[in-house]
């Protein structure tokens, strides 16, 4: 069983929707969370992370973990065409490096 | 300042030969990570290095991986000989410190996408 489980899409909506990007994992030890948006020939690119459990809000974007559940959430409201890219969730343990990334979901917002 | 840079961004090498990977990372970033992705599979973490020395190397898949960073600047990452399952793209990230925090969170650079053939 995979750490970190992400459904790869991919997922297209209309400019103007809220997005929703889901994980769950499955190593209890994990107390980061974070979210990568990657887009094509480049490297992944921080967007927002999380300590624990709980919900962080950046902009139109907001991250959600809930440890009860081991489930990891990044909503987007009214996306963008150039939020069209891939976006990988991640969790890590404390003191490491060591990221543990889902398989990614590409994301098209149509205009 | 400048971003984590790697070298080549791509490499087509035939099986059995030797490819060198070279990663850059920020200045004055003790950490280095190198990452992997084959196609279809999630990013997988390589190894970890602070400054000179392997912190964490659990990731490498097998002894045809070597990588090094002499004097805590930059790494290279060597295939040796190179098989047609380490085609993928290869990221090397940097970091302050070790662990994570928000003034601290891993810089991916763009990748080298290594095609074995």
């Amino acid at each position: 069983q995979k750490e970190v489980e992400q459904d790869p899409g991919p997922l297209s909506v209309p400019e103007g929707a809220i997005v929703s990007l889901n994980c769950t994992y499955s190593n209890s030890a994990f107390q980061y969370f974070m979210w990568y948006r990657q887009y094509s020939r480049k490297g992944p690119e921080l967007l927002m992370y999380t300590y624990s459990s709980g919900n962080k809000e950046d902009g139109r974007f907001t991250a959600q973990v809930d440890k009860s559940s081991k489930y990891i959430s990044l909503f987007i409201r009214d996306s963008q065409p150039s939020d069209s890219a891939t976006y990988l969730c991640a969790a890590l343990r404390s003191n490491t490096g060591k990221l543990i990334f889902g398989q990614g979901t590409t994301l098209q917002v149509k205009p | 300042e400048a971003g984590v840079t790697q070298f080549p961004s791509h490499s087509v090498i035939e099986k059995g030969q030797t490819v060198t990977l070279r990663c850059d990372p920020i200045s004055g970033h003790d950490n280095l990570y190198w990452y992997r992705r084959v196609m279809g599979k999630e990013i997988k973490f390589l190894l970890h290095f602070v400054k000179e020395s392997k912190q964490d190397e659990s990731g490498m898949p097998n002894n045809r991986f070597l990588a090094e960073r002499t004097g805590g600047t930059y790494s290279t990452l060597k295939v040796q000989p190179a098989e047609l399952e380490d085609s993928g793209v290869y990221f090397c990230a940097s970091s302050q410190v070790a662990g994570w925090g928000y003034n601290s969170p891993l810089h991916f650079g763009n990748g080298t996408r290594l095609t074995v053939t």
